[in-house]
This record gives structure tokens, C-alpha cells and sequence, in this order.
């Protein structure tokens, strides 16, 4: 959505390697959420972040509500790390959530 | 975990068809949502419901109605579908009012209108 923009569109990473996806809001974001979705289609929630860095395994993601943008960190990635990886900002109104169109990840051997 | 399920899985029919799809959610949350999945647009809020009884809507409901008939239970409805209503659709629900919480999703519903 236009509130959400979300870079790079894709992304190739040799198992073992680390990158970065970013989400830019251009309105006050309260919150921000990250999602994968695999290649059924998928969805998994993977961080839900009010403010600060939370760290899970292999993944980082921190949200900096002032400069308008959070960013998920894959370390070490691996073969199912790869799916689409969405980034979803509450509103202002706290009841709803904008996503971004995607980052999609393709981890090659 | 929360636990949200869709049926049916993948469903077609034909331009004036209707189709009710159905979401069921056994967390006990108070919040679900209708999504819609479109490529280039991510996925989009259709429709959203507070409780049992309550409804939302959300950004792109022309065309759709929705009914939460018990806190566990949340049905979109296409009474007239279109072709532009193609769509991998998702149910969501969480614990907290909108966004302030994580959304647990369902594994989605492929709609083709023909």
C-alpha cells in the first residue's frame, strides 16, 4: 500500500550469506508487524514490534517509529528462508494493519 | 498458538455466482479480518469484526459482506462475484483491538470467477 514501501521488490542469497529488507512508512506508524509466506502461500507472523530490536534464531528486526521505518535481518540464511517476507504498519487508529507488497527471498544453495 | 482455519480450501464459479467463504478461529480471540491477496498489492482489508454480532469495514469491501455469527465463527460473502474478485483470500484473527497485537492468519482460500 502507499502507507508501506517496502525494498528491495526481490532478493537472491546464497545459503550462509546475510541481507537486509527494509520497510519505509510515510505516515505515523504505531506499530509494525512481519510476516513470511512460504510457497503454499502461508502466512506466518514473525515479529510484532512497538518499538526497539526483537531477535528470533536467524532473524532480526528492529522499528524506529520516529525515522518512519523498520528493517528484518536474515543471518546465515538457509534454504527455508525463502517465501515472502511482508511488512504490515498500524494505523494511527490502531485498528488495522497496511502492507507492503513484499520482499520476495530466493535462497540458493 | 492461535489456531484459524478456512474452508473451502479453493473454490470456482461463475460471474453472478455467490459464494459465502467460512473462517473459524478456537483461540478464543475477540478480533478477526478478511484479507484479499492480489499481486502488487499485497494483501488488502476487506472486512473486520470486533465480537460476535459486530462488523467493520475495511478498505476494499465494494462487492462483499461479512457476518460474525459466534466469536469463533467470521463469513465473507460475494453475493454477485465478478471476475476482479479473483483472489487468494485470507482470514486473520488476534487477541487485541486491530493492529496492537499479533494477527494470526489461516492458510487462505483460491477464488477464481470465471
Amino acid at each position: 500500500g502507499d502507507q508501506v514501501e517496502q525494498s528491495p521488490s526481490a532478493l537472491s542469497l546464497h545459503e550462509g550469506t546475510s541481507s537486509a529488507l527494509r520497510c519505509n512508512f510515510t505516515t505515523t506508524t504505531r506499530s509494525v508487524q512481519w510476516f513470511r509466506q512460504n510457497s503454499r502461500g502461508s502466512l506466518i507472523n514473525l515479529f510484532y514490534l512497538a518499538s526497539g530490536t526483537k531477535e528470533n534464531g536467524r532473524l532480526k528486526s528492529a522499528f524506529d517509529s520516529k525515522e518512519l521505518y523498520s528493517t528484518l535481518h536474515i543471518r546465515d540464511a538457509q534454504l527455508e528462508d525463502s517465501g515472502t517476507y511482508f511488512c504490515a504498519a498500524e494505523n494511527s487508529a490502531g485498528n488495522k494493519l497496511t502492507f507492503g507488497i513484499g520482499t520476495r527471498v530466493l535462497v540458493r544453495p | 498458538e492461535a489456531a484459524v482455519t478456512q474452508s473451502p480450501r479453493n473454490k470456482v464459479t461463475v460471474t453472478g455466482g455467490n459464494v459465502t467463504l467460512s473462517c473459524r478461529q478456537t483461540n478464543s480471540h475477540n478480533y478477526m479480518y478478511w484479507y484479499r491477496q492480489d499481486t502488487g498489492h499485497g494483501l488488502r482489508l476487506i472486512h473486520y469484526s470486533y465480537g460476535a454480532g459486530n462488523l467493520q469495514i475495511g478498505d476494499v469491501p465494494d462487492g462483499y459482506k461479512a457476518t460474525r455469527t459466534t466469536q469463533e465463527d467470521f463469513f465473507l460473502l460475494l453475493e454477485l462475484a465478478s471476475p476482479s474478485q479473483t483472489s487468494l483470500y485470507f482470514c486473520a484473527s488476534s487477541d487485541a483491538p486491530g493492529a496492537q497485537d499479533t494477527q494470526y492468519f489461516g492458510p487462505g482460500t483460491r477464488l477464481l470467477v470465471l
